[in-house]
């Protein structure tokens, strides 16, 4: 099974802040990587899918990028409305889905 | 606009049956459909999707307890865990997952909260 790290696990960070959050994969994935944000009581919300392409309707602040087994999520600059809990998830052919512990993103 | 709703018991009794539905609007053919759980221990575990051809693929560490189905006609998905335990209590969503690349849950449910409780 591929395995997905994300470090850290949890941050603080000022409005305007610049936040990096990576995600590690056991074995080469490709670009076969999502990002997702869920806030408290809320479904996951996709806004980076293939390791760097941003979801339509997402805003431009977030990117991401990376492929084989190395890949790094960014916030531009935090707005309030950006905490929550990032989670990336890879696909490596179906039965293989797999999601990362998420990083908790607070205000400091 | 693709929208899902899950709809099912809230509480479950240990070794029964959990069943689950999710009900589609703005349903479209050549998708696949998934189920996620997430529990405060273990976060977002993905259970399984299903094709519309009907075609299933279930986590291994589930795959002997889990059945899904898919109606097109009523728009609708089905999840069956069966035996389930205290370690199955989780909210669970159904997700749609657009094809290519790498296959991105790009619209899910609300959740719904299932207990597993005598």
């Amino acid at each position: 099974d591929i395995q997905m790290t994300q470090s850290p696990s949890s941050l603080s960070a000022s409005v305007g802040d610049r936040v990096t959050i990576t995600c590690q994969a056991s074995q080469d994935i490709s670009n076969f990587l999502n990002w997702y944000q869920q806030k408290p009581g809320k479904a996951p919300k996709l806004l980076i899918y293939d390791a760097s392409n941003l979801e339509t309707g997402v805003p431009s602040r977030f990117s991401g990028s990376g492929s084989g087994t190395h890949f790094t999520f960014t916030i531009s600059s935090l707005q309030p409305e950006d905490i929550a809990t990032y989670y990336c998830q890879q696909f490596d052919n179906l039965p293989l889905v797999t999601f990362g512990p998420g990083t908790k993103v607070d205000f400091k | 606009q693709v929208q899902l709703q899950e709809s099912g018991p809230g509480l479950v009794k240990p070794s029964e049956t959990l069943s689950l539905t999710c009900g589609v609007s703005g349903y479209s053919i050549g998708y696949y459909w998934g189920w996620i759980r997430q529990t405060p221990g273990k976060g977002l575990e993905w259970i399984g999707s299903i094709h519309d051809s009907g075609t299933t693929y279930y986590n291994p560490s589930l795959k002997s307890r889990v059945v899904m189905s898919g109606d097109t006609s009523k728009k609708q998905l089905s999840l069956k865990l069966s035996s389930v335990t205290a370690a199955d209590t989780a909210v669970y969503y159904c997700a749609r997952t657009r094809p290519g690349g790498s296959y991105p849950f790009d619209y899910w449910g609300q959740g719904t909260l299932v207990s597993v409780s005598s």
